[in-house]
């Protein structure tokens, strides 16, 4: 099953620059996620939005900016980025009620950012 | 305290056996959600099996079954007949509280990598 795709699979930036991070689904999915995977470390949920409207935001540093126009995009703003923000950027859908139980459904293939 | 733990940071297991993949989960929550999903090298999560607090089966799809002890805070994957496209990294994550419309929290344990052998 296909479904999340992300852009661009592979990134490096410096720290002064900014760039965003785009997700993709046309599953009729009605919450979108940002999760942060970094090296040795549990898995990071970062943002949640449900029909369009932020729902979690889980104490991420405001160099980190999410933005969700409509309900099949999802973006990751990045500006000013620390070193320690390496690290692969997973989206992920889901359809709320009607999915399993309102778990991350789909996964997309992630971002690899690296921060020099 | 850590809310999901996976013990086992690697698991052999020879092709065509079962293995099963440790779990174990803290809450006070009544209603939850436990998941596992499969990370190959490739990178993309892979979603795999569901259990929800109050069902009294144990989740079971194709070759994944949950087993799920409540009273232990265990819910442990077992894989059977084991392929080589089985190896990979496995996550164990619990949905704390009940569901909502959308966009529901999950948390992860740190994971298992599983490699299968010939």
């Amino acid at each position: 099953e296909t479904g999340v795709t992300q852009t661009p699979r592979h990134l490096v930036m410096g720290m002064t620059n900014k760039k965003s991070l785009k997700c993709e689904q046309h599953l009729g999915h009605n919450a979108m996620y940002w999760y942060k995977q970094s090296a040795k470390k549990p898995l990071e949920l970062m943002f949640v939005y449900s029909l369009e409207e932020r729902v979690e935001n889980n104490s991420v540093p405001s160099r980190f900016s999410p933005e969700c126009p409509n309900s099949s995009h999802l973006f990751l703003h990045l500006h000013t980025l620390q070193p320690e923000d390496s690290a692969l950027y997973l989206c992920a859908s889901s359809q709320g009620r009607l999915g399993l139980a309102g778990g991350p459904r789909l996964f997309g293939p992630g971002t690899r950012l690296t921060v020099l | 305290a850590q809310k999901i733990t996976q013990t086992q940071p690697g698991m052999f297991v020879q092709e065509k056996e079962a293995v099963t993949l440790d779990c174990t989960y803290d809450t006070s929550d009544q209603s939850y959600g436990l998941f596992w999903y499969k990370q190959p090298s490739s990178g993309e999560m892979i979603f795999l099996i569901y259990q929800g607090s109050y069902d009294e089966q144990n989740a079971t799809e194709g070759r994944y079954s949950l087993n799920f002890q409540k009273a232990r805070k265990s819910a442990n994957l077992v894989i059977s007949a084991s392929q080589l496209g089985d190896s990979a990294m496995y996550f164990c994550a619990m949905r704390e509280g009940r569901l909502t419309g959308g966009g529901n929290k999950l948390t992860f344990g740190t994971g298992t990598q599983l490699k299968v052998e010939l």
